[in-house]
């Protein structure tokens, strides 16, 4: 079994659309939970971080961790073109003080929002 | 707001020649990252570095890698002897602690003819 699961899409959906993105994950010692935005030819962007389960809410972005199920989602409310971009999940056990924040990436969901 | 720099945009290298990825990372952060991400494939961590020495690194960090902070401000990788498997984008990061402010930068594309 994969350590992170993604599904790699693409999806399509409609401006104004509610967008649900999805991980799984096998390894029960992650605590802390990413997700990012990544363009074409560019580097992850840092969306939305949080920390065991729960959920957190950032403007138009919702990010939910059930760590029973070891299951992330991203959600994004009234979604724009500008929101096209890949989706990656990453996740790892470690955070804050000695600990050296590897982190471990699902394959990444191709997001298309269309006028 | 800060960003973390790398260059080349692209490089492309004959197989077996060495190369020498730079980066700058934030100024105030303290630990270092490098990542690569084959075209279709995920991104791999590849090595962490905090401290001035190699924290962990994965298995895909073999002999012909290996990592320097030279100057206090660059973080390089140096690929020893190119193989055409190497070819992908290389992406920086850095952080202020293991996960605040954890920023990557644009990336490299490195291509092996």
């Amino acid at each position: 079994q994969k350590e992170v699961e993604q599904d790699p899409g693409p999806l399509s959906v409609p401006e104004g659309a509610i967008v649900s993105l999805n991980c799984t994950y096998s390894n029960s010692a992650f605590q802390y939970f990413m997700w990012y935005r990544q363009y074409s030819r560019k580097g992850p962007e840092l969306l939305m971080y949080t920390y065991s389960s729960g959920n957190k809410e950032d403007g138009r972005f919702t990010a939910q961790v059930d760590k029973s199920s070891k299951y992330i989602s991203l959600f994004i409310r009234d979604s724009q073109p500008s929101d096209s971009a890949t989706y990656l999940c990453a996740m790892t056990p470690h955070a804050g003080g000695t600990s050296y924040g590897k982190l471990t990436f699902g394959q990444g969901t191709i997001l298309t929002v269309h006028p | 707001e800060p960003e973390v720099t790398q260059t080349p945009s692209h490089q492309v290298t004959q197989m077996g020649q060495e190369v020498i990825l730079r980066c700058v990372p934030i100024s105030n952060h303290l630990y270092f990252y490098w990542y690569r991400q084959i075209l279709g494939q995920k991104v791999e961590f590849l090595v962490s570095f905090y401290n001035n020495e190699i924290s962990e690194k994965s298995e895909i960090f073999d002999d012909q890698f290996s990592v320097e902070r030279p100057d206090g401000s660059n973080f390089t990788l140096k690929i020893r002897s190119t193989k055409l498997e190497d070819s992908a984008m290389y992406f920086c990061a850095s952080s202020l602690d293991s996960l605040y402010g954890y920023t990557f930068g644009s990336g490299t594309r490195l291509t092996v003819v």
